[in-house]
């Protein structure tokens, strides 16, 4: 089960540098992951999405790496703009459902 | 296309009232959830619907209810509102079922006294 958190994990990234966003997820019947972000004040958007089948999955400016041995998935985002300043979720479709991670807030440093 | 909309988009509550919450999309989707964000966490499941008449439970559905009753539209009911709900409800939809781009409504933000 998830635990009680209040605080997100924050990355702070230099504007022009590359992201990683890292996400463990928990059930390995999960056929589906997909990356989310989400703004200040809005719902979370789609961002890149991968099938278990893929390890590597490559969209403009955004890559998803999926590692099914260890269960862990994660986002680069190259060349970092101040935009890209938001909450970052993973998501996995397992046993029907989409469940969310807790997400990782991307601080963007001038 | 108008996309998902949500109403209200705040709603203030005293315990024990109930309320439903308004979510509708004009995509033609067939799935469609409703997710609670509370600070400093992620989305999680509450309910979800494949398709017109069918419902399911998903992570926390305790005190909420909803129904499928059209494609388009898929409410949530708070029977009896306690503290514990207040947080922000996100309503999605999907053309299927978990292999399909989830697009989300702005959010209703509850507040239950």
């Amino acid at each position: 089960g998830e635990s009680v958190g209040l605080h997100l994990p924050t990355l702070s990234v230099q504007e022009g540098d590359n992201s990683i966003i890292n996400c463990a997820y928990s059930n390995s019947a999960s056929d589906y992951f997909i990356w989310y972000k989400q703004e200040s004040g809005k719902g979370p958007q789609f961002i890149i999405d991968i099938r278990s089948n893929m390890d590597k999955r490559q969209g403009q400016r955004v890559t998803v790496l999926l590692n099914k041995t260890v269960k862990h998935l994660s986002l680069q985002i190259a060349a970092t703009q101040p935009g890209d300043s938001a909450v970052y979720f993973c998501a996995e479709n397992g046993d029907d459902k989409i469940i969310f991670g807790k997400g990782t807030r991307l601080h963007i440093l001038p | 296309n108008a996309g998902v909309t949500q109403t209200p988009k705040f709603q203030v509550l005293k315990t024990g009232q109930s309320m439903t919450l308004q979510c509708a999309q004009d995509m033609n989707h067939e799935y469609m959830s409703w997710y609670r964000q509370d600070p400093g966490m992620g989305l999680r499941l509450i309910h979800y619907s494949v398709g017109a008449g069918i419902t399911d439970q998903g992570e926390v559905p305790n005190g909420y209810n909803v129904s499928r009753s059209t494609t388009e539209d898929f409410p949530l009911r708070l029977l009896s509102a306690a503290p514990s709900q207040t947080s922000v409800y996100f309503c999605a939809s999907s053309y299927s079922q978990g292999t399909d781009t989830q697009y989300f409504g702005p959010g209703t933000r509850l507040t239950v006294l």
